[in-house]
């Protein structure tokens, strides 16, 4: 079983849509949540954090439930230029040794 | 301004030639990491560093080998015992084991 999945998708959406990606990890141990957004041949850039009341910029809200070991990225009125592939990230720290772990992501397409 | 530099963009080597990828990072971040993406794949950990002196191998460390001598470099070798090592490869550093990550502009390697 890989340490972070995602569903790579891809969802294919309209504009104005609403759209919700979710992202299983396996170590309860894990400390800290990220989304990140990715462009064709380009490096990750973060989205936002996630945190444990949820958390919300703009019209992308996070969420992570720690007893189903899931986070959620939702996306309200979506844009043309949403179109990118998302990557659920999580953080493990142990010692002092952490180890930051990516899923596969979710590309999503917003069509006109 | 700050952030991390990988060099050079795109890289072509001979098969069973050893090459060098370049990290630095002015971000006095203390853990650095290297990670592998293939096409329409996630980002896989090859290594990472929390301090100088020191660094853990990810999923997929044969192959390859890293040293980190310097707080701000982070050099990845790719050597000819690895047997596909065409692929997009990503420097990243955190502040600490626990934050967000910031990303290079990644390095292009073809091995023909």
């Amino acid at each position: 079983r890989k340490e972070v999945e995602q569903d790579p998708g891809p969802f294919n959406v309209p504009e104005g849509a609403t759209v919700a990606f979710n992202c299983t990890y396996s170590n309860s141990a894990s400390q800290s949540f990220f989304w990140y957004r990715q462009d064709c041949r380009k490096e990750p850039k973060l989205l936002m954090s996630v945190y444990s009341s949820g958390n919300e910029d703009g019209r992308f809200t996070a969420q992570l439930n720690r007893a189903s070991q899931y986070i959620s990225l939702l996306i309200r009125d979506s844009k043309l230029s949403d179109s990118a592939t998302y990557l659920c990230v999580v953080n493990t720290f142990s010692g002092n040794t952490g180890k930051l772990i990516f899923g596969q992501g979710t590309t999503l397409q917003v069509k006109p | 301004d700050g952030g991390i530099t990988q060099s050079p963009k795109y890289l072509f080597r001979k098969e069973g030639q050893n090459v060098t990828l370049s990290c630095e990072q002015n971000l006095n971040h203390d853990a650095m990491y290297w990670y592998r993406q293939d096409p329409g794949q996630g980002l896989r950990l090859i290594y990472y560093s929390q301090i100088v002196n020191d660094f853990q191998k990810g999923d997929i460390a044969e192959g390859y080998s890293v040293s980190r001598e310097k707080k701000e470099s982070f050099p990845l070798t790719v050597t000819s015992a690895q047997k596909n090592p065409t692929a997009f490869y990503l420097c990243a550093s955190t502040r600490t084991p626990l934050d967000e990550a910031f990303f290079g502009q990644g390095t292009r390697l073809t091995v023909v």
